[in-house]
């Protein structure tokens, strides 16, 4: 069965540092991979994926993730941290192709002044 | 503009007591899903749609009910709730392409209180 982990529930990153969120996943073969982010009080925005091709995606905000099939990872990265960034992360993957996401349990971002 | 749409977004009800969240979306999708979301277990599938009269269980189907009669709406019914259904429920969709993996465009959630 696919599974996802999030290793960290929650990272304190200061403002302007740089960050990665970590992501491994288990499935007998490459499933879509996805992170999302919910703002408190919101629903889950994507900011990226990767079905195929460049391991180095870039996505919305800043973010940029990287596949890397030795270690059945997508970590996510950003480079300098805003205080806006304070948010939920999840990671989530696809093995089927048919739309069923499996999320990971998500990793809460507080960002300090 | 391009959303989905839950009501209502904040619920209190008691045990027992038949209720209905709705789901809608402007996007012409096909596929439409259901989400519950637990602190400590991320999200997860209830039910899904591929599309019209066509749905299926997800992961945690148990005690819940959906139905797909029109293509924009996709109501979740809980029968007769139960304090374990005390979450946040979230409705998703998006379209289906052949061979090709769409992005699932989010509702804003409902929070369920069952008491």
């Amino acid at each position: 069965a696919q599974s996802v982990t999030q290793p960290d529930i929650h990272i304190t990153v200061s403002e302007g540092a740089s960050l990665e969120l970590r992501c491994n996943y288990s499935y007998g073969a490459t499933p879509y991979l996805f992170w999302y982010v919910q703002s408190p009080g919101q629903g889950l925005q994507l900011l990226l994926k990767y079905f195929s091709g460049d391991t180095l995606v870039q996505g919305i905000k800043g973010f940029e993730a990287e596949f890397k099939r030795s270690q059945s990872s997508f970590n996510l990265r950003k480079p300098s941290v805003h205080w806006s960034d304070a948010a939920e992360y999840f990671c989530a993957v696809d093995g089927t192709g048919f739309q069923k996401l499996v999320f990971g349990t998500g990793t809460r971002l507080l960002v300090s002044p | 503009e391009a959303q989905v749409t839950q009501n209502p977004r904040y619920l209190i009800t008691v045990t027992g007591k038949k209720l209905t969240v709705t789901c809608s979306q402007n996007m012409n999708h096909e596929y439409m899903s259901w989400y519950r979301q637990d602190p400590g277990l991320g999200l997860r599938q209830i039910y899904y749609s591929m599309n019209v009269e066509v749905t299926d269980k997800g992961d945690v189907p148990e005690g819940y009910k959906v139905s797909r009669k029109e293509k924009r709406n996709f109501p979740l019914i809980l029968e007769s709730p139960s304090p374990n259904q005390t979450s946040l429920y979230f409705c998703a969709s998006s379209s289906t392409g052949e061979g090709i993996q769409e992005t699932q465009y989010f509702g804003p959630g409902t929070r369920l209180l069952v008491l």
